[in-house]
């Protein structure tokens, strides 16, 4: 496989359930990222990874927990969430977290979330 | 506060030329970025520009004017597959990336 691919597609589940979020990359890149994807609103970054370390944490509540074991692959562990957190869940990878130039994101299809 | 503008919503015919315009007010700016999203899929890469003036690639073009905070993607030829959302994103002085809220583009046959 190439790219990026993340799993679950879609994903329901309820208010006390605890889930996670998978994305893998092929690319060779060494950055990781989460953005949250809501209809007519623009992407919110909610988690960069440089490296497996994070290095950015945008105020996300603590219901959503990031974990990056090795450059390849991140995940998303979902925690008693709210029917507000339903969303897209786009994961997201480049060469590096540097901020400088072009640093074009490759992304993933998503991950659409419904919380009841 | 930092803000991307761009239309929610544009319809076009097959054939004919689209301007989706994106105007930004940030602190400071590091580039701008287009990216096209179809339905249920990943955005990918359309377009960078940092510098004013005119970026053309096939079909698409991409025009940036940093002194009226002003950049348009320009789609000639319009096909069915370009159906899809268009999404602005601008680095700020501190290199974050600013989305727009993306314009959907509808092509009528």
């Amino acid at each position: 496989e190439t790219g990026v691919t993340q799993t679950p597609r879609h994903l329901v589940m309820g208010m006390t359930n605890k889930k996670s979020l998978k994305c893998e990359q092929h690319l060779g890149h060494n950055a990781m990222y989460w953005y949250k994807q809501s209809a007519k609103k623009p992407l919110e970054l909610m988690f960069v990874y440089s490296l497996e370390e994070r290095v950015e944490n945008n105020s996300v509540p603590s219901r959503f927990s990031p974990e990056c074991p090795n450059s390849s692959h991140l995940f998303l562990h979902l925690h008693t969430l709210q029917p507000e957190d339903s969303a897209l869940y786009l994961c997201a990878s480049s060469e590096d977290s540097s901020r400088s130039g072009a640093n074009v994101l490759t992304f993933g299809a998503g991950s659409r979330l419904t919380v009841l | 506060g930092q803000n991307i503008d761009q239309p929610t919503e544009m319809t076009a015919t097959e054939g004919a030329i689209v301007q989706i315009n994106c105007t930004y007010q940030t602190s400071g700016f590091n580039g701008l970025f287009w990216y096209q999203q179809h339905a249920g899929e990943a955005p990918t890469f359309l377009s960078y520009n940092v510098l004013d003036g005119l970026e053309e690639k096939g079909r698409f073009s991409s025009f940036l004017s940093r002194s009226k905070g002003y950049s348009y993607l320009l789609l000639k030829e319009l096909q069915m597959k370009d159906s899809a959302s268009y999404l602005c994103a601008v680095k700020d002085s501190n290199y974050q990336l600013i989305w727009g809220a993306g314009t959907k583009l509808i092509i009528k046959p």
